[in-house]
């Protein structure tokens, strides 16, 4: 059964760098087809997909955050980690992970979601 | 980078009742491997969000066969025979074809 959960600092200041963490179980991110992507929901609106790692470390970035993204994994401990540099108060919103197959390219498992506040 | 459309932002319709909600792409979502790099999902409050079709008409696992995913080219549709009452949801529709991977913009499905 896979499952996945987000953490982060809930809220942060305008400027900082926001560091978010996805544990996951019932899969390996060192296993073919396997991935994890990261999407963020402001509250009321809609899903913007912000990046993906692969099994074999290629990653995949939303290039609308220009270089201010980091995605990495933790294949040992069954994690998976994003940071967003230079946040301001756009960035509030709810960040999910997700379970992504090669097979269909599609976000089959998604964790329940951390809430993040960029506020001074 | 590509767009999806959802034009409905709400749907109202009764419990039973069939309902078609639709996702247009700004072009073809078609593979060279003959598969459309469409997906639907399923946001319901206090549930995480459940992948219902990829490909444009495969069912996931465990997804009840009145979710019928339906489409080709840029014009996809996801039709919920005998609506249920855990079926009022919003709806998204996501592409994966290009990176970066686009969202449609939701439709709400609401009880009549």
């Amino acid at each position: 059964q896979v499952t996945l959960k987000e953490s982060g600092p809930g809220i942060l200041q305008p400027s900082h760098t926001l560091s978010l963490t996805c544990s996951f179980s019932g899969f390996s991110l060192s296993t073919y087809g396997m991935g994890v992507s990261w999407i963020r929901q402001p509250s009321g609106k809609g899903l913007e997909w912000l990046a993906s790692i692969w099994w074999n470390g290629n990653t995949y970035n939303n290039p609308s955050l220009k270089s201010r993204l980091t995605v990495s994994k933790d294949t040992s401990n069954n994690q998976a980690f994003l940071k967003v540099t230079s946040v301001d108060t756009a960035d509030t919103a709810t960040y999910y992970c997700a379970h992504t197959r090669l097979r269909g390219w599609y976000f089959d498992f998604w964790g329940p979601g951390t809430m993040v506040t960029v506020s001074s | 980078q590509i767009t999806l459309t959802q034009q409905a932002e709400s749907l109202w319709i009764s419990p039973g009742e069939r309902v078609s909600i639709t996702c247009r792409a700004s072009q073809s979502l078609l593979y060279t491997d003959g598969k459309h790099y469409l997906s639907w999902y399923q946001q319901r409050p206090g549930q995480t969000t459940k992948a219902l079709i990829y490909h444009a008409s495969v069912r996931t696992d465990g997804v009840p066969t009145r979710f019928i995913g339906s489409g080709s080219g840029t014009e996809f549709t996801l039709s919920i025979e005998h609506v249920q009452p855990e079926d009022f949801a919003i709806y998204y529709c996501l592409q994966t074809l290009k990176s970066p991977f686009t969202f449609g913009s939701g439709t709400k499905l609401e009880i009549k």
